[in-house]
């Protein structure tokens, strides 16, 4: 298995620029989360969903911030308008089960600079 | 709320040396706790996942321990190797999925 796939892996743009962060969980999990890691909070949990529908998302800081998960193999991370307190690494991890039971498995995750 | 919290925050050893790492947390009631490694400009790897029915986990030089009722664990690392730098994370499950994230160790093995 390729793991969870994360992408882009770095994006640097402009503060009020749209970003879409992608993520591809690994086949057969059925529980997707979006965390974001800063030095300042350490890792936060944004949003999580069981079976893509949304679970929990009191983590998203903002209206500005938006995720989706259209199928169980696909879901993005929407920032608009985007801000430089936005800059982070956004990670995606996947798990089989709602129970919280199984491994937690991390993407490689997505480094976003805003300017 | 629960606060999940890990000293020391950075360690330095010389190589072969055996460690201990700490976690800490404030509300005993946890489903599981899992510890993971980041690397570097990395995402994190899981290492250990403890339930909460168990004493302790090991796997090779590893070995992780929770006690559930003083609300800490250790993760204990044997004959500690340059390639075992990284920060160390734990996070507590307490419902559900969702995990609670301690602010890490940084270890750094010293040849």
């Amino acid at each position: 298995d390729a793991g969870v796939i994360q992408s882009p892996r770095h994006e640097v743009t402009e503060m009020g620029q749209e970003v879409t962060l992608r993520c591809k969980p690994i086949s057969g999990h059925n529980s997707l989360f979006w965390y974001r890691q800063t030095m300042m909070r350490g890792l936060e949990l944004l949003i999580y969903f069981n079976n893509n529908v949304p679970i929990d998302d009191s983590g998203m800081p903002e209206d500005r911030f938006s995720a989706k998960m259209p199928n169980a193999s696909f879901s993005t991370l929407k920032i608009q308008p985007s801000e430089p307190r936005d800059s982070a690494v956004y990670f995606c991890a996947s798990t089989r089960g709602e129970s919280g039971a199984n491994v937690l498995t991390f993407g490689a995750g997505s480094r976003l600079t805003v300017l | 709320k629960q606060e999940v919290t890990q000293i020391p925050a950075a360690l330095s050893v010389p190589e072969g040396e055996n460690l201990v790492l700490n976690c800490s947390f404030t509300d005993s009631a946890i489903y599981n706790l899992q510890w993971f490694r980041q690397d570097p400009g990395k995402g994190l790897t899981s290492l250990l996942l403890i339930q909460s029915s168990q004493r302790e986990q090991t796997s090779g030089r590893l070995n992780a321990s929770l006690d559930k009722s003083s609300g800490r664990s250790t993760l204990y690392i044997a004959a500690s190797q340059p390639g075992d730098s990284a920060t160390y994370l734990c996070a507590v499950r307490r419902g559900g999925n969702k995990l609670t994230f301690g602010t890490g160790t940084q270890l750094k093995v010293e040849l």
